[in-house]
């Protein structure tokens, strides 16, 4: 069945440290690859995505690589600000061809930056 | 603001009632995902619709239930609800278009059962 890991569940690093954050999916056919963020109550946001036939993406401080040969991916955060505090969810799509797909989530960490 | 609006945004009830739930996808948007999120825990999928026909599910309970309407907003059926199904229910949407697009999450609704 589809299945997305992800590690750690909680983290902490010191401002302006980097962060990492690492998710594995199950299916080899997931093809889009999204990161949100979510903000103490409130909606989870997109941050950044990727799709199978990039290997890299990069916006700003953030960036995702992407190995679908070991089916994992993750999160770099750099030079991390307090307000980078939240829960980061990665996501693999499961598509069952045409336009319709299933987005299952990681089971999220949580980002503490300490100032 | 994300253009995918749900309501209500509070909902306490009581065990044993049932509740519907709502959402109005981004115009546009033909995929509605409904996902559970009970405290501390992740996003759980339950359901997919796309342009009003059922096309996946997930860890979804038979007392709840799901559609897609033709003007594609959507509702989700919670009934013999029972405490544990307290939570922030989510609604997502996205466009339609090969291998993935980004979903777009509504503000959720917490529903709490007493």
């Amino acid at each position: 069945g589809e299945n997305v890991e992800q590690h750690p569940s909680t983290l902490s690093v010191q401002e302006g440290d980097s962060a990492v954050i690492k998710c594995t999916y199950s299916d080899s056919a997931s093809n889009y690859f999204p990161w949100y963020k979510q903000e103490l109550g409130k909606r989870p946001q997109l941050i950044i995505d990727i799709r199978s036939n990039v290997g890299e993406k990069k916006d700003q401080r953030i960036a995702v690589t992407l190995n679908k040969t070991a089916k994992h991916f993750s999160l770099h955060i750099t030079e991390t600000q307090p307000e980078d505090s939240a829960v980061y969810f990665c996501a693999a799509t499961f598509s069952y061809g045409g336009a319709t797909n299933k987005l299952i989530f990681g089971t999220g960490t949580l980002l503490a930056v300490q100032p | 603001d994300s253009g995918v609006t749900q309501t209500p945004k509070h909902l306490i009830t009581a065990t044993g009632q049932r509740v519907t739930l709502r959402c109005s996808p981004r115009s546009g948007d033909l995929s509605v995902y409904w996902y559970q999120q009970s405290l501390d825990q992740g996003l759980q999928f339950l359901i997919q619709y796309y342009n009003g026909e059922e096309r996946a599910k997930g860890n979804i309970l038979e007392r709840f239930s799901a559609q897609q309407f033709p003007d594609l907003h959507s509702e989700l059926n919670l009934s013999s609800l029972e405490l544990g199904d307290s939570a922030l229910y989510f609604c997502a949407s996205s466009v339609t278009g090969q291998g993935g697009t980004e979903a777009f999450f509504g503000q959720g609704t917490r529903l709490t059962v007493v």
